[in-house]
């Protein structure tokens, strides 16, 4: 069981936005910066947001992030069926120390 | 662009060990931190160790604390992670990741390479 809780799936149809959720508490999304990655079937992840909301170059603008509190959203508008995908948050968690994964978001474009 | 190719993967015997390596090229510096990710089949994503730039500093996860050891050969740009008394939870895919600015922003992945721990 992760640190970070991720709902498991989330699903929309083309040209939807849609919303992944990652919730933590004080000592990691709470006090450091959230980043998110995407991983298509059988590659390696891909990063996609950092310190909260800035996107690296080349990601497309579709996809946002933020944070509030212990929480962090990741938003994915214009929904693409290469969208689909697993979709992980991750953040420094202070108790352990060391970073934390969620759980992970399957997200299907119907 | 940064390259990472992980390599040394394989099948072990429970209790065994297994050394992988993960070599850098591109624009990497060697000032960045790094580190292990691994991914059991059909499961997320599971940091297992970071490294400082120096080497001087690492982290382990809980899981793994004791039993595997992160290291770095700077001048070959060379990441390592030494896994003993491996057991049947330790298969997995394991990835090495580059820190571009914090410790918890994967900026650069490997392609992974695989354990499978089994008699």
């Amino acid at each position: 069981q992760s640190v970070l809780t991720q709902p498991p799936s989330a699903s929309g149809t083309p040209g939807q936005r849609v919303t992944i959720s990652c919730s933590g508490s004080s000592s990691n999304i709470g006090s450091n910066t959230v980043s998110w990655y995407q991983q298509l079937p059988g590659t390696a992840p891909k990063f996609l947001i950092y310190s909260n909301h800035h996107r690296p170059s080349g990601v497309p603008d579709r996809f946002s992030g933020s944070k509030s509190g212990t929480s962090a959203s990741l938003a994915i508008s214009g929904l693409q069926s290469e969208d689909e995908a697993d979709y992980y948050c991750a953040v420094w968690d202070d108790s352990l120390p060391g970073p934390v994964f969620g759980g992970g978001t399957k997200l299907t474009v119907l | 662009e940064v390259q990472l190719l992980e390599s040394g993967g394989g099948l072990v015997q429970p209790g065994g060990s297994l050394r992988l390596s993960c070599t850098a090229s591109g624009f990497t510096s060697s000032s960045h931190a790094m580190s292990w990710v691994r991914q059991a089949p059909g499961k997320g994503l599971e940091w297992v160790s970071v490294i400082s730039g120096s080497g001087g500093t690492t982290y382990y996860a809980d899981s793994v604390k004791g039993r595997f050891t992160i290291s770095r050969d700077n001048s070959k740009s060379t990441l390592y992670l030494l896994l003993n008394s491996l057991r049947g939870e330790d298969t997995a895919v394991y990835y090495c990741a580059e820190h571009v600015s914090t410790w918890s922003t994967f900026d650069y992945w490997g392609q992974g390479t695989l354990v499978t721990v089994s008699s």
